[in-house]
């Protein structure tokens, strides 16, 4: 099984300031095809997931774009530029290069 | 657009069964697997498995093989996720997601397991 591990998991944010997620796996998230299937999701209390970015930095329709996806192999980063009221919540990664795994979650509050 | 509608919150006794259904959508069904990722209080999102939407074959992570059956009606576009001989330790959020790369997500069906 890949674990995923992240990095901080609590956050405190200032808005309008920066904020940055790290995560790692346990093994290479290359495919055979040459992708790397690493997802980030966000989710608020009470809410379901919404996937924000895929394949590292693809973002998913709709998200801002201060979101940033970047990273490689094992090591990946995700950047929010400004952050904003809405942004509060778990920030998880997730890969589906192998069976798919989750981290264990950032929680991001004012 | 794209919709996942799962059915609605249960309460069950330890040793009972329960169903979860998901219907879909705004796209054709059988071009998707369809994922189940369980979330218990509090806690993260664990993948319990999926099922091809084309063949029914389903594919259960280790930590769900034994009391989790995943199933289809593909007449109404709907995915089922069956837990049998429920435990306390069931109780959690359960959510279905389009996909490999869940891309989108029902809105989770709560389960709460107790006597």
């Amino acid at each position: 099984d890949v674990v995923m591990t992240q990095s901080p998991l609590s956050l405190p944010v200032t808005l309008g300031q920066p904020a940055s997620i790290s995560c790692r796996s346990s093994r290479s998230l290359v495919y055979s095809d040459g992708d790397t299937y690493l997802s980030w999701f966000h989710q608020r209390p009470g809410q379901p997931p919404r996937r924000l970015l895929y394949k590292v930095s693809n973002r998913d329709s709709g998200v801002p774009d201060r979101f940033t996806g970047s990273g490689a192999g094992t090591d990946f980063t995700l950047k929010i530029s400004r952050v904003e009221a809405e942004d509060v919540g778990v920030y998880y990664c997730m890969q589906s290069t192998h069976w798919p795994s989750f981290g264990p979650g950032t929680k991001v509050d004012i | 657009q794209v919709q996942l509608v799962q059915s609605g919150s249960e309460l069950k006794k330890p040793g009972a069964s329960v169903t979860v259904s998901c219907k879909a959508s705004g796209y054709t069904f059988t071009n998707f697997v369809m994922a189940w990722v369980r979330q218990a209080p509090g806690q993260g999102l664990e993948w319990m498995g999926w099922i091809n939407t084309n063949t029914g074959n389903p594919m259960y992570a280790q930590a769900f093989t034994g009391r989790c059956v995943f199933s289809l009606d593909t007449s109404v576009n709907t995915a089922f996720l069956q837990i049998t001989n429920l435990k306390p330790d069931d109780s959690a959020v359960y959510f279905c997601a389009r996909g490999s790369a869940f891309d989108s997500w029902g809105q989770g069906t709560t389960v709460t397991v107790s006597s």
